[in-house]
């Protein structure tokens, strides 16, 4: 057990639905980071939070938002999703702001299928 | 063109074989992570450096910085290193991330 806890582990849903992924970081850990794995696209950078507040932003879809909550448990809300959005969804967690002080620690991905 | 490039794609190797896995990147960064990815799915983070070398048991990591290249080593390997192996890079401008499209690494004992 990493320490970080992403619910569901397995969703199966159809297309035009939408979701949510659950990540609570690892104890102590005040950042919060959103990764797609697909198959075709390897693994792709998402959104950054920490301490409740956006920090980074990457390839994600207008269609997905996500936030960080006081608690600093994050939710990654998937909407219309499309057969394409079927992926392993990671979330990390840090210490630090910038992984430049610091390593991180995976969940073990929530497998989204979209049928 | 990736801002990351990893070689090689594929490698099997013998059980004790030294292995070198190799990351060039093109973009300005802050760190570069060695990650390890488990047939299972599951992902662990090796190293993060931002410059010169690091050690955990069998694995060593590599950066120079002037060259843009970083490499992972693994001596005398086992079978229980088989994984894929990604190279991953945060920008220097803090907003961006890039992930080399891994290196599947089998040993065979």
């Amino acid at each position: 057990d990493s320490g970080v806890t992403q619910t569901p582990k397995h969703l199966i849903t159809a297309t035009g639905q939408r979701v949510t992924l659950r990540c609570s970081p690892r104890s102590g850990d005040l950042s919060v980071y959103w990764y797609q794995q697909s198959l075709d696209q390897g693994l792709q950078f998402l959104i950054q939070y920490y301490n409740g507040e956006e920090r980074a932003k990457g390839n994600i879809l207008e269609r997905f938002s996500a936030q960080q909550f006081p608690d600093l448990h994050s939710e990654l809300n998937l909407s219309s999703l499309e057969l394409g959005d079927s992926a392993l969804y990671f979330c990390a967690s840090s210490v630090a702001e910038h992984l430049a002080f610091g390593g991180y620690t995976f969940g073990s991905g929530t497998r989204l299928t979209v049928v | 063109k990736n801002e990351v490039e990893q070689s090689p794609q594929n490698l099997t190797a013998q059980e004790g074989e030294f292995i070198t896995i190799n990351c060039s990147y093109s973009v300005g960064i802050s760190a570069l992570h060695w990650l390890q990815q488990h047939p299972g799915g599951g992902i662990v983070s090796l190293f993060m450096l931002s410059s010169g070398k690091k050690k955990h048991g069998r694995l060593i990591a590599t950066i120079n910085i002037q060259e843009k290249h970083s490499s992972l080593h693994i001596t005398a390997s086992h079978p229980r290193d088989s994984a894929v192996y990604i190279c991953a890079v945060r920008s220097d401008t803090g907003n961006q991330f890039y992930f080399g499209t891994g290196t599947s690494l089998t040993v065979i004992p």
